[in-house]
């Protein structure tokens, strides 16, 4: 079986600060790993993805996230915070087989004080 | 914008009542999900068709059904309201099973 934890609810930064939201997955199979953000009253918007190849990659509006297998995680990087950061971020697995839905994270919501 | 589409964007109804919600994919995306956000259970996900086939099921109550048809879009059908059922519901959609999900605006139920 497949999961995701996301370690804090709640992660507050000043603005210009480096941004670190932790994710660790669980996956009997080769993980496809994903990065959503979310605003208030929004859908979910794709940051970034990990499937095969490169283990650092690059995503939308400056985030970054590195996949090491021997400790099971995804974490989320951005050097620097900006006030349009400030929304709850969720890391998700791809269920394996032939089945393709999410497996999500239950988010981390992100402060950024001026 | 992702190009998935739900309607309608809110929806108020009473308990014991029965509400549709729909989506339209992406232009040429094949494979459709439905997921409930609430803030107890967090996204959890309902079901998933491709290509007008159910494919698999998650965590979804008896009460609630699905469809996708020729055209793509897909319905899903929410009966015997509960006070529980209140919740954000998203539909998103992928080229395949293999490809990135793109997420709709979602459709918030409140059950009263």
């Amino acid at each position: 079986a497949q999961s995701v934890t996301q370690l804090g609810s709640h992660v507050s930064v000043s603005e210009g600060a480096l941004v670190l939201l932790r994710c660790n997955y669980s996956s009997s199979v080769p993980p496809y790993l994903f990065w959503y953000v979310q605003y208030p009253n929004q859908g979910l918007q794709l940051l970034l993805k990990y499937t095969t190849g490169a283990t650092l990659v690059k995503g939308i509006n400056g985030f970054e996230a590195e996949f090491k297998k021997s400790e099971t995680s995804f974490h989320l990087t951005k050097p620097s915070a900006h006030m349009s950061d400030a929304a709850e971020y969720f890391c998700a697995v791809r269920r394996g087989g032939s089945q393709g839905n999410l497996i999500f994270g239950k988010g981390t919501k992100l402060s950024v004080k001026p | 914008d992702s190009g998935v589409t739900q309607t309608p964007k809110h929806l108020i109804t009473a308990t014991g009542q029965r509400v549709t919600l729909r989506c339209s994919p992406r232009s040429g995306d094949l494979s459709v999900y439905w997921y409930q956000q609430s803030l107890d259970q967090g996204l959890q996900f309902l079901i998933q068709y491709y290509n007008g086939e159910e494919r698999a099921k998650g965590n979804i109550l008896e009460r609630f059904s699905a469809q996708q048809f020729p055209d793509l879009h897909s319905e899903l059908n929410l009966s015997s309201l509960e006070l529980g059922d209140s919740a954000l519901y998203f539909c998103a959609s992928s080229r395949d099973i293999y490809n990135e999900q793109f997420f709709g605006p979602g459709t918030r139920l409140t059950v009263l």
